[in-house]
C-alpha cells in the first residue's frame, strides 16, 4: 500500500521554464489536493479536484494548472516558473474531505532560478 | 477568513516533561480541526480530528482537546522520537469541505534526552 506518491522528491528549473509535479494515490479518493509551504508560513491550498474530471482553485492557483483524467492521477503544472514558485509541493489525498484526515505524500522540493 | 495561530512557535522539553500546545482558530463554522506531526523532509503526518467543542482524542503519549475557540495538543512524558513540527488545521463548513484546510505555522517541538 504505497498511499500518495509524488515525482520528482527535488527540482531545481530555470526561470520561464515549464514543468509538471506527479502525484498518484492507490487508495481510490476521490478528492486530491494541492498545497505549497514555504517558511515562516502555513500550508496554502494551490488546486484541488473532486474526482475525475472536476478541479477548482485553491487560495494560491496563479500559476499552476491542474488536470484530473483518473481517480489516481492528480499532476501540477509549472507553465513558466518563477522564483516565487520557489517551495516544497505536497500532494493529499482523502475519501471525504473535511472529515477524514488527509494522506499526504513526502513533497517535491523546487527550486527556480 | 479562517484563521489558525498556533503557539509557542518553538518549545524545548526534558524527555519526561509534559507540556501542551495550542492552535486557537476564527472559522466560519467549524467542520472538523486537525492535528498533523511533520518530521523533517517529510510530509504531514495526520494524527486527530476533532469535530465539537468537548471531544478529545488519544493517541499513545498525544491527548487533542477542543473548545468553541481553540484546540490543545497536550503531550504526557514526551520521548526524543516524539520531536517534530506539529501542525493544527480547520476545515469550514462553507464548500463542503472540498475547498482545503487552512493551516497554522505549526509548532516545532524538540525533545532532548
Amino acid at each position: 500500500n504505497a498511499g500518495v506518491t509524488q515525482t520528482p522528491k527535488f527540482q531545481v528549473l530555470k526561470t520561464g521554464q515549464s514543468m509538471t509535479l506527479q502525484c498518484a494515490q492507490d487508495m481510490n479518493h476521490e478528492y486530491m489536493s494541492w498545497y505549497r509551504q514555504d517558511p515562516g508560513m502555513g500550508l496554502r491550498l494551490i488546486h484541488y479536484s473532486v474526482g475525475a474530471g472536476i478541479t477548482d482553485q485553491g487560495e494560491v492557483p496563479n500559476g499552476y494548472n491542474v488536470s484530473r483524467s483518473t481517480t489516481e492521477d492528480f499532476p501540477l503544472r509549472l507553465l513558466s516558473a518563477a522564483p516565487s514558485q520557489t517551495s516544497v509541493y505536497f500532494c493529499a489525498s482523502s475519501p471525504s474531505p473535511g472529515t477524514v484526515g488527509y494522506t499526504f505524500g513526502s513533497g517535491t522540493r523546487l527550486t527556480v532560478v | 477568513e479562517d484563521q489558525v495561530t498556533q503557539s509557542p512557535e518553538a518549545l524545548r522539553l526534558q524527555e519526561g516533561e509534559s507540556s501542551s500546545l495550542n492552535c486557537s482558530y476564527t472559522v466560519s463554522g467549524l467542520r472538523g480541526l486537525f492535528w498533523y506531526r511533520q518530521d523533517p523532509g517529510k510530509g504531514p503526518e495526520f494524527l486527530f480530528t476533532l469535530y465539537s467543542a468537548g471531544e478529545e482524542k488519544e493517541k499513545e503519549r498525544l491527548k487533542a482537546t477542543l473548545t468553541k475557540k481553540e484546540s490543545f495538543l497536550h503531550i504526557t512524558a514526551p520521548k526524543p522520537e516524539d520531536s517534530a513540527t506539529y501542525l493544527c488545521a480547520v476545515q469550514a463548513d462553507s464548500g463542503g469541505g472540498a475547498d482545503g484546510l487552512t493551516f497554522g505555522k505549526g509548532t516545532h517541538l524538540i525533545i532532548q534526552p
